[in-house]
């Protein structure tokens, strides 16, 4: 069955520093697609980066970049130069099956920028 | 701008009481989803819709039932509320059939008290 886990329930982080959140999967289904997004305190799911099982480099999207290892089924999210707006929820989300358009969360990491 | 709408930000019902939730998405969309959120169990898939008079079940289905009479508007109907039901309630659309269009758009959620 697909899985999602996300092991860190909170991370701080220095304002201007790199931060790494973890994202694991299990999925049998040889084409899936990664998502990440963000939650705000005001509640809004925000998109910020897709990644294609077959896609041949890491996504990249402005000061976001995932780390895709495929073998290792990880695909953790790198925010570079972490600003205090960053501070929000963090879920990963995968499309569960080849022809399904549904997607499954991750329980989400926390994240808190320290000025 | 794409733009997903529920009827409520917030709503406190009483249990035993009819209650619906309304979605509306300007984007044309195919696929509509009803996701709750809870803390430390991330978003669970409810229910959702690839057509119009069309439904899955998601994860977490009882309880709850849809319709879907018009492409833009899918509404989420708690027969009869109960409190175990307060939540987020988050509301999604997608083009769907593969990759970044797999993409989801969300509403701004309505939290729902159930006295």
């Amino acid at each position: 069955a697909q899985k999602i886990t996300q092991t860190q329930p909170g991370m701080f982080v220095q304002e201007k520093e790199a931060v790494t959140l973890d994202c694991t999967y299990d999925t049998s289904d040889p084409s899936y697609g990664l998502f990440w997004y963000k939650q705000p305190s005001s509640g809004e799911m925000i998109f910020l980066i897709y990644q294609g099982s077959y896609d041949q480099q890491n996504a990249t999207e402005g000061r976001y970049s995932l780390n895709f290892q495929k073998a290792r089924k990880s695909a953790n999210l790198v925010i570079s130069a972490s600003q205090l707006g960053d501070s929000a929820m963090y879920f990963c989300a995968m499309r569960k099956r080849t022809g399904a358009n549904n997607l499954f969360f991750g329980t989400g990491t926390r994240l808190t920028v320290i000025p | 701008d794409v733009k997903v709408t529920q009827s409520s930000r917030y709503l406190v019902k009483r249990t035993g009481e009819k209650v619906f939730l309304e979605c509306v998405q300007d984007m044309d969309h195919e696929n509509m989803f009803w996701y709750r959120q809870d803390p430390g169990l991330g978003l669970r898939l409810i229910y959702f819709s690839y057509d119009v008079k069309m439904k899955e079940k998601g994860d977490i289905p009882e309880g709850y039932s849809v319709s879907r009479e018009k492409k833009e508007r899918f509404s989420l109907i708690l027969e009869s509320a109960s409190t175990n039901q307060t939540s987020m309630y988050l509301c999604a659309s997608s083009l769907g059939a593969g990759g970044r269009r797999n993409e989801q758009f969300f509403g701004p959620g309505t939290r729902l008290t159930v006295l």
